[in-house]
């Protein structure tokens, strides 16, 4: 059965440092994958996707960016944070077109507060 | 370019009671509608999920909703609310079309936050 682990579970960072969220997704092979922000009262904004290795869309701009170095492996970072990058960071994944219907896949979400 | 659009940002009901969360969308064609259930500080679960298959779509935790094309709606119904049903639900759409092959995923609503009282 697929899984997808997102680590870590909560990160409290200051202003102006890195960060670096990392996502994996096990029993599955050429996923799409996702990087949603969840703030308060304002629902699930997608961030970045990838259809393939290196291959990322950009949905918002932003203080973030994200990678896909392997198959299964999503990493979103950000070289200095912002105060308004806290926020409930969640990682998904879909199976790839033709399959009408696909639902997505989430892992158990970071909660990242920038102080 | 589609859209989700969920009445109530909070819903707050007796325990024992109908839950009835709703949820309306906009696409060109006809398309296919989810919802999940967010507990506290963890990720999204589906509930279910409407693919042109019956319009009356069972989940589960005892969950239904009704596909209403006339209506452009997809609410979500739970006969009798328990303790446990408390969580944010979020209804989501994806176009059959599938722009850009789909990759940009699903389209979310805004969430409704489910209140139960004792």
């Amino acid at each position: 059965s697929q899984t997808i682990h997102q680590w870590p579970a909560t990160l409290v960072q200051p202003v102006g440092s890195p960060l670096s969220l990392e996502c994996t997704v096990e029993g599955t092979s050429n996923p799409n994958l996702y990087w949603y922000r969840q703030a308060a009262g304002r629902g699930l904004q997608l961030l970045f996707y990838s259809v393939g290795i290196g291959q990322i869309s950009s949905e918002v701009p932003q203080n973030l960016s994200a990678s896909r170095p392997q198959d299964r492996q999503f990493i979103l970072s950000s070289k200095k944070l912002l105060l308004s990058d806290s926020g409930f960071y969640l990682c998904a994944w879909m199976i790839r077109r033709g399959v009408p219907g696909a639902e997505a896949f989430f892992g158990q979400g970071t909660r990242l507060t920038v102080v | 370019a589609q859209s989700v659009t969920q009445l109530g940002s909070h819903v707050s009901v007796s325990e024992g009671a109908l839950v009835l969360l709703r949820c309306n969308y906009s696409s060109s064609v006809p398309p296919y509608l989810f919802w999940y259930v967010q507990y506290p500080n963890q990720g999204l679960q589906l509930l279910l999920k409407y693919t042109s298959a019956a319009t009356l779509v069972k989940g589960i935790n005892g969950f239904e909703a009704e596909f209403k094309k006339s209506e452009t709606s997809f609410h979500l119904t739970k006969p009798s609310a328990h303790m446990s049903d408390a969580a944010e639900y979020f209804c989501a759409v994806s176009d059959p079309s599938r722009k850009r092959g789909g990759a940009d995923g699903l389209t979310f609503g805004k969430g409704t936050h489910l209140i139960i009282q004792p």
